[in-house]
């Protein structure tokens, strides 16, 4: 099955400062790259997300990559806020049967940024 | 319309007895997933369905974990002689049919086993 490995698994910035959060997955046939913010004590919520025939996609402050190639995707955040802090998932999805998606989470980055 | 809901928002048991688990998906969402988040961890997956059929319980830890659903609507996950190690945040999330839905996450249930 997929396996989705993620990095770091605490990240401490500056507020202003830029944040990179790195995901590796292991199955190629994965073709949907989603990220989701969990506030402390909150649901996960999705924030960006990718699919497998594009590079990078940006969203105001986030952006994702993806390199295929290496079954690596990366979110990138800018100009860090306070209220950016929270847990943040990246997941890889495999289409199965009848148009259903399995869903694999990788273990979570905890965002500070300090004011 | 309504998000994702689950019942109860927190459940205290003793070891050894039986809980079930409610979730109340979007209507319309067909896809239908159970995940576990113990403390400070990642999201572990549980079990999905399509439609009311679960073609893939390999996340299920033991026996002692089952879940059903009726129709495309509510499904319930049972845990049976709850261990202290059972004891973590039992989330549910919803989604269309399809590759590149965003799954909607229920509230959770937290579950303590004491």
């Amino acid at each position: 099955g997929e396996n989705v490995e993620q990095h770091p698994s605490t990240l401490s910035v500056q507020e202003g400062d830029s944040a990179v959060i790195k995901c590796t997955y292991s199955d190629s046939a994965s073709n949907y790259f989603p990220w989701y913010k969990q506030e402390l004590g909150k649901r996960p919520q999705l924030i960006i997300d990718i699919r497998s025939n594009v590079g990078e996609k940006k969203d105001q402050r986030i952006a994702v990559t993806l390199n295929k190639t290496a079954k690596h995707f990366s979110l990138h955040i800018t100009e860090t806020q306070p209220e950016d802090s929270a847990v943040y998932f990246c997941a890889a999805s495999n289409p199965r049967v009848g148009g259903y998606q399995k869903v694999t989470f990788g273990t979570g980055t905890k965002l500070q940024v300090i004011p | 319309g309504a998000g994702v809901s689950q019942s109860p928002s927190n459940k205290v048991t003793e070891k050894g007895k039986d809980v079930e688990l409610r979730c109340d998906p979007i209507s319309g969402h067909t896809a239908l997933y159970w995940y576990r988040q113990r403390l400070g961890q990642g999201l572990e997956f549980l079990i999905y369905f399509q439609g009311n059929s679960a073609p893939d319980k390999s996340g299920l830890p033991s026996d002692r974990f089952s879940a059903e659903r009726t129709g495309e609507s509510v499904s319930t996950l049972t845990i049976q002689r709850t261990q202290q190690e059972d004891s973590a945040v039992y989330l549910c999330a919803s989604s269309l049919r399809g590759a590149f839905y965003e799954q909607y996450f229920g509230p959770g249930t937290r579950l303590t086993v004491t």
